[in-house]
């Protein structure tokens, strides 16, 4: 069965310093990786995706993660948090079953906390 | 600028009156999803389209059902809403094989 794990509710950190978020996945398969945003009453907005290349993936507002596959994991991080980045993140995996079409599997989701 | 269109933002409805939610897109996409996400939890998926091609998840309930009258439009239909179906419906967009692209949601409460 394919999932995706957020191992964390909630991850804290103080404004201005590193942040990961944590995702491990189990596809068949290659994986395709996606991280998504979500703040408060709105809708998912993309961060960045894993398709193939390099492990290392840069995406929009300073976002960044690296695919490990022999750790199955694809970790979100930022060098240098902001308040502003404090919200819902979900990692979603698409679904290897899914006839070609990109059905996604989300994990429960990791809310960002960012102090001032 | 708004590529994903979800109207209203905010639907109240009876116990057991038909909703009817909005989804339009001006991206081309061939495929549309609709997913029920309920107090921050993951999104469920309900169905998608691809192109005129409906697809229902096996769990969905029978009380949803979705149409796409073109390449733009889908709505979702529920068509005797229970407390349980309180949630954010959200719709979504993609190429075949691409990211999915999300509107704003629609947050309908059942009263």
């Amino acid at each position: 069965a394919q999932s995706v794990a957020q191992p964390e509710d909630q991850v804290n950190v103080a404004e201005g310093n590193p942040l990961t978020v944590k995702c491990t996945y189990s596809v068949s398969g290659n994986p395709y990786l996606f991280w998504y945003v979500q703040y408060p009453n709105r809708g998912l907005q993309f961060l960045l995706k894993y398709i193939t290349g390099d492990n290392l993936v840069k995406g929009s507002y300073g976002f960044e993660a690296e695919f490990n596959k022999s750790q199955t994991s694809f970790h979100l991080k930022k060098p240098s948090a902001l308040v502003s980045d404090s919200a819902l993140y979900f990692c979603a995996v698409r679904d290897g079953d899914s006839g070609g079409y990109n059905k996604l599997i989300f994990g429960a989701g990791t809310r960002l906390a960012v102090h001032p | 600028d708004a590529m994903v269109i979800q109207n209203p933002r905010y639907q109240v409805t009876q116990f057991g009156k038909p909703v009817t939610l909005s989804c339009s897109q001006t991206l081309n996409h061939n495929v549309m999803y609709w997913y029920q996400q309920k107090s921050s939890q993951a999104p469920k998926l309900l169905f998608h389209y691809y192109d005129k091609d409906f697809n229902n998840e096996a769990d969905t309930p029978d009380n949803f059902q979705s149409r796409r009258p073109n390449t733009s439009f889908c709505f979702l239909d529920i068509r005797s809403p229970g407390l349980g179906d309180a949630a954010m419906y959200l719709c979504a967009t993609s190429r075949l094989t691409g990211e999915a692209f999300f509107g704003q949601g629609t947050r309908l409460t059942v009263v």
